[in-house]
């Protein structure tokens, strides 16, 4: 079976641009989350979704950042205008709805971000 | 609230021998699981294990057994015979409901 399928893998860019991540969740999976990883403060929740939902978006750190799932195999995370703090890498995970507390997060490969 | 504590910034340990790392949590929640991760150099996050707070026994996965004394809020991991390829970092979670709170990590450096 495919896993999460983060797109692209690495992301170069100049302050102010527009980013936008992809993610495309394990099939049957019904719940997915967006992290950010940095060295200073290690791996972040920004917001998850239930059934294309978000559910809490308190880890977005401003308006700066938004985050859609329009269907239940897509979900995006924008950054506009970004800047060099944002550098980063964005991993998004998904996990199935049974059993909730013990199913794991399947987490995809990661985006690799870098804010010029 | 939750919050994972994990202490060891950094493990050593030579080939073939067993490795604790160490976790703690605090949680107000009635049922929680935990979980740990491990994330290679190459950067992908690796589901390990995971310990139900209602679990009476100890998860085992392979060489990876966790060590769950739940009076005293601790869920170390146990690496048996540690192999080159277990160099990486771990981390350790935990969640009341579909949020997971990650500790900092522990990077373990095995060698030969």
């Amino acid at each position: 079976d495919a896993g999460v399928i983060q797109s692209p893998r690495h992301e170069v860019t100049e302050m102010g641009q527009e980013v936008t991540l992809r993610c495309k969740p394990i099939s049957g999976h019904d719940y997915l989350f967006w992290y950010r990883q940095t060295m200073m403060r290690g791996l972040e929740l920004l917001i998850y979704f239930n059934n294309n939902v978000p559910i809490d978006d308190s880890g977005m750190p401003e308006d700066r950042f938004s985050a859609k799932m329009p269907n239940a195999s897509f979900s995006t995370l924008k950054i506009q205008p970004s800047e060099p703090r944002d550098s980063a890498v964005y991993f998004c995970a998904s996990s199935p709805t049974v059993g909730a507390i013990g199913q794991p997060q399947h987490f995809g490969d990661g985006t690799r971000l870098s804010i010029l | 609230a939750q919050k994972i504590t994990q202490t060891q910034p950094g493990m050593f340990v030579q080939e073939k021998e067993a490795v604790t790392l160490d976790c703690t949590y605090d949680t107000s929640d009635q049922s929680y699981g935990l979980f740990w991760y491990k994330q290679p150099s190459s950067g992908e996050m690796i589901f390990l294990i995971y310990q139900g707070s209602y679990d009476e026994q100890n998860a085992t996965e392979g060489r990876y057994s966790l060590n769950f004394q739940k009076a005293r809020k601790s869920a170390n991991l146990v690496i048996s015979a540690s192999q080159l390829g277990d160099s990486a970092m771990y981390f350790c979670a935990v969640t009341g409901f579909q949020k997971l709170v990650f500790g900092t990590g522990t990077r373990l450096l095995v060698s030969p």
